[in-house]
């Protein structure tokens, strides 16, 4: 079946450290991802995607790594700021191609 | 620019009450539209999705039912509320597509208490 996880329910760093958030997905056929960052009380916001005909996509200091052999998605921040405190959710475009499936999230927070 | 809007942003309504949520997209036309659920605390789990007035497609079966009177307005509904119902309602829009790789863009949703 499809489904999408994260590897940690919650990740602490300190402010200016890179920080890692891991997605492990199960549907080999998958080919569109997209991380989103979700604020308390608001919808989640588009951070950047990737196809599966890339490996790696930059963005304004996040990059977005998928190693479809193993089939796993992270999203690495760099130069972590307090305002990146938030839960990160990896999701993906499903079987029929109709509508994306997401992970439960990882929560970041940062310290200053 | 696309902008999204859903309302209320917050609702509190008894057991078997009527429920309607309302979501409109302005500055793109014949968007794909969807309702998400979001339970305190976990990912999101996709309810209903659109690429068309007037075509819904229900993704499980539950309580609640969704309609698109026009091409911008997504609606969710329920004749009868129940207490599973209480949760995070988030409405989406992506630019149309056979094939939906694109992303998806999130209204602020509305936190349903039912009591």
């Amino acid at each position: 079946g499809e489904s999408v996880g994260l590897h940690l329910p919650t990740l602490s760093v300190q402010e200016g450290d890179n920080s890692i958030i891991n997605c492990a997905y199960s549907n080999s056929a998958s080919d569109y991802f997209i991380w989103y960052k979700q604020e308390s009380g608001k919808g989640p916001q588009f951070i950047i995607d990737i196809r599966s005909n890339m490996d790696k996509r930059q963005g304004q200091r996040v990059t977005v790594l998928l190693n479809k052999t193993v089939k796993h998605l992270s999203l690495q921040i760099a130069a972590t700021q307090p305002g990146d405190s938030a839960v990160y959710f990896c999701a993906e475009l499903n079987q029929a191609g109709t509508a994306l499936i997401f992970g439960k999230g990882t929560t970041l927070s940062v310290s200053s | 620019s696309q902008t999204i809007h859903q309302w209320p942003a917050t609702l509190v309504q008894p057991v078997g009450s009527p429920l309607s949520l309302e979501c409109t997209v302005e500055g793109t036309s014949n968007p794909n539209l969807y309702w998400y659920r979001q339970a305190a605390g976990r990912g999101l789990q996709l309810l209903f999705y659109s690429v068309g007035i007037g075509q819904i497609s229900s993704e499980v079966p539950q309580n609640l039912s969704a309609s698109r009177p026009q091409d911008r307005q997504f609606i969710l509904s329920s004749k009868k509320l129940l207490l599973s119902d209480s949760g995070f309602y988030l409405c989406a829009w992506s630019v149309t597509g056979g094939r939906s790789n694109q992303p998806q863009h999130f209204g602020d949703g509305t936190r349903l208490s039912i009591l």
